[in-house]
């Protein structure tokens, strides 16, 4: 398995240009989610699914968009960058999409370093 | 807002010491997870701890949970090298999806 991947590992982007992150995950995995990581602020929720064809907003999901019609694959769209969007973004996927579970544990991807100048 | 913060932010250590890292977080949990982020890379689950069992073992990692203090330790018995890296703890909710709740981490770095 290759588990948790994502595309690209590095892009800089002109603020007010539009990109679409890449997730996948070859697990089956029910949940799946974006995190954004900033320096001194761990990592915040951005958008969640727990199955295909749905999807929910996380702690700050404004500027972001995402879709899943697939149970492999989660994209995240940047409408219109910003500079505050700079940042690491992680994909992460776990077998339960319930947090009622008392075993499961999340599988993340290497990240992508966005910088938006 | 985040569920969790880490104690310390930041700690050095010599080779061969011991590394206690603390997390304390605000709601109840079913279980607390602590996870390592070496630099540049993604983050690694390291040991999952159940909201009814106060102490488990992996390796060199021991990791207690007090409940009541709403608080958990992460011991890293005979720190190595590889060891540098971030440490966070992460916990899910108890009801609704399984989004978990970082703290903002520890770093950790051993001078071999």
């Amino acid at each position: 398995n290759a588990g948790v991947t994502q595309t690209p590992k590095f892009q800089v982007l002109k603020t007010g240009q539009s990109m679409t992150l890449q997730c996948a995950q070859d697990m089956n995995h029910e949940y799946m989610s974006w995190y954004r990581q900033d320096p001194g602020m761990g990592l915040r929720l951005i958008h969640y699914s727990v199955g295909a064809g749905i999807t929910d907003q996380g702690e700050v999901p404004n500027g972001y968009n995402v879709s899943r019609s697939t149970t492999e694959d989660f994209p995240l769209r940047l409408l219109s960058a910003a500079p505050s969007q700079t940042s690491v973004y992680f994909c992460a996927s776990s077998h339960t999409a319930s947090g009622g579970s008392r075993t499961d544990t999340q599988y993340f991807g290497p990240g992508t370093r966005l910088t938006v100048l | 807002s985040q569920q969790g913060e880490e104690d310390p932010q930041a700690l050095s250590i010599q080779e061969g010491e011991n590394a206690t890292m603390n997390c304390s977080y605000k709601t109840s949990i079913n279980n607390l997870q602590w996870y390592r982020q070496n630099s540049g890379r993604g983050l690694v689950h390291l040991i999952l701890i159940r909201s009814n069992e106060r102490e488990k073992h992996s390796g060199r990692l021991r990791v207690t949970l007090d409940t009541s203090k709403k608080s958990s330790s992460l011991l890293i018995t005979a720190s190595r090298a590889a060891d540098t890296a971030s440490y966070f703890c992460a916990t899910p909710p108890q009801t609704g999806a399984n989004n978990l709740f970082f703290g903002t981490g520890t770093r950790l770095t051993v001078i071999p």
